[in-house]
């Protein structure tokens, strides 16, 4: 059974670029989070996708949007970088429902400069 | 928004000391979690809590989700060098996915 992957593992980018991050779910998983972790802060929820359908969605601006693939694989897309989009940007995957539990990925650390 | 109130925000200890730490929040949550993340990896699992009252034990890891349905504990019990990391509490209401996190605790244990 192979875990969450991310790709990439660092990334730079500059201020007003665009950017597409990857994520594979857990072999089995149909649901994907993403969560923003600034530095020295607890992970912040972007968004959740089931069945390739936004679920849930937190306090972040519709520049994040996202997609999720027929296989459940997933993409964080941000557009207009900003300074304070620096973060380390991980996904999880679960099976949908309360009782199930997700499993983080290893994160990307995105710089804006 | 929901908030968690997570303290202390870092601990020096001796090995083989017990460690304790909580989290409190303004809101109810139907599920308590607790996460430990490493350097360079995303967060690991260590307890579920699903039921107000509960008590919970994983290994020398024990957590407990308050009454209130509004705190939560871990106690680590005779810590050792790879209990160091950052201990994450996080709260959930309903949807699976959407874990709301405090802050951290920082844990250094010294051999």
């Amino acid at each position: 059974e192979t875990g969450v992957t991310q790709s990439p593992t660092h990334l730079i980018k500059t201020r007003g670029q665009q950017v597409t991050l990857r994520c594979s779910s857990q072999s089995g998983h149909n649901t994907v989070s993403w969560y923003q972790q600034a530095l020295g802060q607890g992970p912040q929820f972007i968004f959740q996708y089931y069945r390739e359908e936004e679920n849930g969605r937190g306090n972040f601006p519709p520049r994040f949007s996202g997609l999720q693939f027929p296989n459940y694989s997933s993409e964080l897309n941000v557009n207009a970088l900003e300074l304070d989009d620096s973060a380390l940007y991980l996904c999880a995957s679960s099976l949908s429902g309360t009782v199930y539990e997700q499993y983080f990925g290893p994160g990307t650390r995105l710089t804006v400069t | 928004g929901q908030q968690l109130n997570q303290s202390p925000q870092s601990m020096f200890i001796q090995e083989g000391e017990d460690v304790s730490m909580n989290c409190t929040s303004s809101s109810i949550f139907n599920t308590w979690l607790w996460y430990k993340q490493d350097p360079g990896e995303g967060p690991v699992l260590l307890i579920a809590l699903y039921k107000a009252g509960e008590l919970t034990s994983n290994g020398r890891l024990t957590a407990q989700f308050g009454i209130t349905r509004k705190d939560s504990f871990l106690n680590i019990s005779a810590s050792i060098p790879s209990d160091v990391g950052i201990y994450f509490c996080a709260g959930r209401d309903t949807n699976a996915g959407k874990s709301t996190f405090g802050d951290g605790t920082t844990l250094t244990v010294k051999p």
